[in-house]
């Protein structure tokens, strides 16, 4: 089945600053990669997602880079500021059917500092 | 508000207790799932139903047992749990593929806070 890794697991950048969160999959039939935001004590909420047949995609100070070849995507966040200190989990899926069997990575606690 | 709604939000249970968690989705989606979220583990997929039938059980224990009357609703049923089942179970809905630009998005509930003693 499906194995997704994430790193790192904790990520410390000052206001301002770029954060990038990597993570690779396992299984190459994977063609859906969304990206959630979970802030303490809330739901995981979708903030970006690729398909395989997308390269790349930006939302103003996100943005999410696929590599199929190497089962890799990475999201990346410009201009960061302090609420967007959270939890970040990526996730692979294969869309098939009517439903999404999502796997998700371990996390990562990003901490913005003023 | 996502459409996703879960109840209790806290529960406490001893455990020979029996109890069940319940989660009601408003947006017309066909799958709903149950994840797991603890603190040393990553988001668990437990159970996925797809428009009732039940198509995938993660290798989860007898003691939780799933129910989904309808594609709107979804329980999950707690018995005899263990304390390290203690975690945030969280609810998620997802429309059928194609169904515009959303289609197949994970829309989670806010989760019910699970403590065994």
């Amino acid at each position: 089945g499906e194995n997704v890794e994430q790193h790192p697991s904790t990520l410390s950048v000052q206001e301002g600053d770029s954060a990038v969160i990597k993570c690779t999959y396992s299984d190459s039939a994977s063609n859906y990669f969304p990206w959630y935001k979970q802030e303490l004590g809330k739901r995981p909420q979708l903030i970006i997602d690729i398909r395989s047949n997308v390269g790349e995609k930006k939302d103003q100070r996100i943005a999410v880079t696929l590599n199929k070849t190497a089962k890799h995507f990475s999201l990346h966040i410009t201009e960061t500021q302090p609420e967007d200190s959270a939890v970040y989990f990526c996730a692979a899926s294969i869309l098939s059917g009517g439903y999404n069997k999502l796997i998700f990575g371990a996390g990562t606690r990003l901490a913005v500092h003023p | 508000e996502t459409g996703v709604t879960q109840t209790p939000r806290h529960l406490v249970m001893g455990m020979t207790n029996k109890k069940s968690l319940k989660c009601e989705q408003h947006l017309g989606h066909n799958a709903m799932y149950w994840y797991k979220q603890s603190a040393k583990k990553p988001l668990e997929l437990m159970f996925v139903y797809n428009f009732k039938e039940q198509t995938e059980n993660n290798s989860v224990p007898s003691r939780f047992s799933p129910e989904c009357p309808n594609s709107s609703h979804l329980f999950l049923h707690l018995h005899t749990l263990q304390p390290e089942d203690s975690a945030l179970y969280l609810c998620a809905s997802s429309p059928r593929q194609g169904r515009g630009t959303s289609g197949n998005t994970i829309y989670f509930g806010e989760g019910s806070w699970l403590t065994v003693v």
